[in-house]
């Protein structure tokens, strides 16, 4: 089986500007959560979807977004991008009735 | 809050010695804990999980266990290898599978330097 995968892996913004991760969990996988990992904070929730609905949410701005579509993949969206913002974005996905979590490699966001 | 604090930080060992971090955690209601391995700018990859009736698991050369009395954790690494320098984080979750969502606290990581 194929893993999850992050696209893009790496990426630069500015400033003020918005960005769109995706990743594409394992198949079969119908829950999928976002996090954010930063050396002063360590890995933090950003939200969890399945089946096409947000069923938990971190404690996060409403610039941070996100949403699932009918085949699981997802995409995190956000606005406005702060210096802040700059960390690795890791996607997981986990299969129903199963504690299991698997990380894709993550996206690293840059924002300048 | 719940909370989970990792110790040490970091550590350094040599390769092929023993090595043993720990995990002690404030989450409530306890659902399960895991360990996670990350090399560095990768995701991190699942090492054990364990729920509250489980003392011990293993993994290879790693060994989880679980003291829920005391709520605390530690992951001991057998005979270190150069490829186990990564961090290791443990991550505690207050909700069952069955129930909404999936909440996850995260604690710090330590940081593994194998030498040769």
């Amino acid at each position: 089986k194929a893993g999850v995968t992050q696209t893009p892996r790496y990426l630069i913004k500015t400033r003020g500007q918005q960005v769109t991760l995706s990743c594409s969990p394992i198949s079969g996988h119908r829950s999928v959560s976002w996090y954010q990992q930063t050396p002063g904070q360590g890995l933090q929730f950003l939200f969890e979807y399945f089946s096409e609905t947000q069923r938990n949410k971190g404690n996060f701005p409403g610039r941070f977004s996100g949403r699932q579509f009918s085949n699981s993949r997802s995409e995190m969206n956000v606005s406005t991008l702060e210096l802040g913002d700059s960390a690795l974005y890791l996607c997981a996905s986990r299969g129903q009735g199963r504690y299991e979590q698997y990380f894709g490699p993550g996206t690293r966001l840059t924002v300048t | 809050k719940n909370q989970v604090e990792q110790s040490p930080q970091s550590l350094i060992i040599l390769e092929g010695k023993n090595c043993t971090l720990q995990c002690n955690y404030t989450v409530s209601p306890f659902s399960n804990l895991r360990w996670y391995k990350q090399d560095t700018g990768r995701g991190p990859v699942s090492l054990t999980i364990m729920t509250f009736s489980e003392n011990t698991k293993s993994n290879g050369r790693y060994t989880a266990t679980l003291d829920a009395d005391t709520k605390q954790s530690s992951l001991h690494i057998t005979a270190s290898q150069l490829s186990d320098s990564a961090s290791y984080i443990c991550v505690v979750s207050d909700v069952t599978i069955k129930a909404a969502g999936n909440k996850l606290t995260f604690g710090g990581g330590t940081r593994v330097l194998v030498k040769p």
